[in-house]
Parts: C-alpha cells; structure tokens; sequence
C-alpha cells in the first residue's frame, strides 16, 4: 500500500519561479524523506526529515513536517531547468528500514 | 565510486520464461530492496532484505523470488507465475534508519 500522497500530481513552472510540493500519509512515522527521480533513471535522496524536527534546509530546498496534519512540503527555491523530475516522499515508521513512497509530482520547469 | 549496479538496463521475456535481474552493491550495506514502478506511479516493495540469508515479502511479492547468499548482491527472478511483468524495475540499499541508495534500474518487456 501507498501511504504518501503528494499534490499536485503535476507542477509546471517558469526557471526562476519556487515550487512547492505537498505530501500527505496516513500512519505515524519515524522519518520522512523525499527524492528526485529524472525520467528512466533510479532515484536520489534529497533530505530526511525526522518525526521531532519541524524544518529542515539543503541548499535551495526547504522541508517542512507537520506531524499533528500528517503532512510535509517541499519547497525548490528559484528552480533550474535541470530541477525537471519526478518528486517522491517516502515514509518510514520502523526497525526494518522499509520505506512507503507515495505516487509522485512531476516538476517541470520552462527555461 | 561506490553505488549500486543494476544490470541488464533492458530486458525482454518470452512466455513461460524466468528472467533474473541482477543488483549488486560496493557500499557495504546491510539491507537491500527490490521495488517494482509503472508508468506515472510510485514504487511499491517487493522484497527486501536487512541480511545475508534472510528476506522478506513486501507488499506484491507474488510471481517474484529473489536470493540473498551474498552481501554485495541480491538477484530478483521474476517468474512465469507473474502474469503482468512489464515494468522498471529499481534494486536499493541502506543502513539502519539511513536513506536508500538507488541503481539505475532495469526495464522488463515482454516479446
């Protein structure tokens, strides 16, 4: 089963703009973490976010985490041609390191 | 470099026919994961493994099988009981808690 959710499922934008993604779960959870995936390759972590912290920063992204809404944001801050991708949260909640990635936002960004 | 090699990057099944996918890591970690992705979708579990010998189903383990007699490597087996086995197929890694490293995946047709 799918826990996450992001939203939009699609975000098109021009170079320069910000972007913002959402993610939405279900179940507690220790950690949150997003990744990146570029069209017919395997994923790359962005940031992890961990259940007791609220934000966290990596260079141009900002990850924010609700706990009490079950929800987290991604923010790309004056977004590149080359941030065009796929945008994934996953969800951790226990000792057996599985993860539980949500459908996706497909981020493009217009030179 | 150290990472994660998935091979063959394109793989073609016939009916009836076993197809293995190989995924073998230097990164010395301890878990490994396989993960099925259809078009515009997430990725969803289908094995893992946290040690040498030892795995688990994830959630659509049904038609797969899959090895762990090594650290380094974790084949998959996608056999003729999968009905559907069209899709990328993406191997991952980690330690304990710590984010999941991605190959580069292996796409799976039918002829």
């Amino acid at each position: 089963s799918q826990q996450g959710e992001e939203d939009p499922q699609a975000l098109s934008i021009q170079e320069g703009e910000n972007a913002t993604m959402n993610c939405s779960y279900k179940t507690s959870i220790n950690n949150l973490q997003w990744y990146r995936q570029n069209s017919g390759r395997g994923l790359v972590h962005l940031i992890l976010i961990r259940s007791n912290e609220r934000e966290k920063h990596s260079g141009r992204l900002r990850v924010t985490l609700d706990t009490s809404k079950k929800s987290s944001s991604l923010l790309i801050t004056a977004s590149r041609a080359a941030d065009t991708a796929s945008y994934f949260c996953a969800t951790g909640g226990g000792s057996n390191y599985k993860l539980t990635f949500g459908k996706g936002t497909l981020l493009t960004v217009n030179p | 470099d150290g990472g994660i090699t998935q091979s063959p990057k394109y793989l073609f099944r016939k009916e009836g026919q076993n197809v293995t996918l190989s995924c073998e890591q230097n990164l010395n970690h301890d878990a490994m994961y396989w993960y099925r992705q259809d078009p515009g979708q997430g990725l969803r579990l289908i094995y893992y493994s946290q040690i040498v010998n030892d795995f688990q189903k994830g959630d659509i383990a049904e038609g797969y099988s899959v090895s762990r007699e090594k650290k380094e490597s974790f084949p998959l087996t996608v056999t003729s009981a999968q009905k559907n086995p069209t899709a990328f197929y993406l191997c991952a890694s980690s330690v304990s808690g710590e984010p999941q490293h991605f190959g580069d995946g292996t796409r799976l047709s039918i002829l």
